[in-house]
């Protein structure tokens, strides 16, 4: 069974429209992250949190914003989209031991 | 700059034969390694990872090797087969932040050939 879980898995949105990503995790880990996954440049991190009520910016946290209002849930916010945000998210979770678990990934497309 | 790097976009190896994967890092405080496999239309997930207190880390075919001073990593599998075609990601991170958070080079696509 997913311990960590994405909606939506495919998202197409419109230039300037406000964008969603959800994460659910069911492993209790402290720590969850958002990264992007784009050709010629791996993963990279967006925001991530230690804990509910807590957010951080990670290496390129421009033009999002994230929540986390739980233990289990932690959302990647997009206000404005752009074409440029156009990407594979992935959200993961993990203790401080450094060991992600990835969620399956959401694939948006900003037109 | 890019903290972690991957120098090699991709490498091909017969099937049976030793795929090499390397990493270079740049942050001293870096205390962590870890390597990521990941399929097309997949998730990463971890295979296999070490602490700087040790220099090598073996499970199975796999096979870590950490240089501290020339801040450089790689992997090793040995007997290579066609179901190790995927991207590998390298990562590293400080354990000392308690933030676990890693970053990952671009990744090298392994491709092994029966």
């Amino acid at each position: 069974e997913a311990a960590v879980t994405q909606s939506p898995r495919n998202k197409v949105a419109v230039t300037g429209g406000k964008v969603t990503l959800s994460c659910n995790q069911t492993n209790n880990h402290n720590n969850m992250y958002w990264y992007r996954q784009d050709t010629g440049h791996g993963l990279r991190l967006i925001h991530y949190s230690y804990g509910a009520g807590s957010t951080e910016k990670g290496d390129i946290p421009d033009g999002y914003k994230a929540s986390r209002p739980s233990q289990e849930n932690f959302s990647l916010i997009l206000e404005l989209a752009t074409p440029s945000q156009t990407s594979v998210y992935f959200c993961a979770s993990s203790t401080s031991q450094n060991t992600l678990y990835f969620g399956a990934g959401t694939r948006l497309s900003v037109l | 700059g890019q903290q972690v790097k991957q120098s090699s976009p991709s490498l091909t190896v017969q099937e049976g034969g030793i795929s090499i994967l390397n990493c270079d890092y740049e942050n001293d405080m870096f205390d962590y390694f870890a390597w990521y496999k990941k399929y097309p239309d997949n998730s990463p997930t971890l295979l296999i990872s070490v602490r700087s207190n040790v220099d090598k880390r073996e499970d199975g075919r796999l096979t870590v090797f950490l240089n501290k001073s020339g801040k450089h990593f790689s992997l090793h599998i040995t007997a290579s087969q066609p179901e190790d075609t995927a991207v590998y990601l390298c990562a590293a991170g400080e354990t000392g932040a308690n933030t676990g958070k890693l970053t990952f080079g671009h990744g090298t696509i392994l491709r092994v050939h029966p």
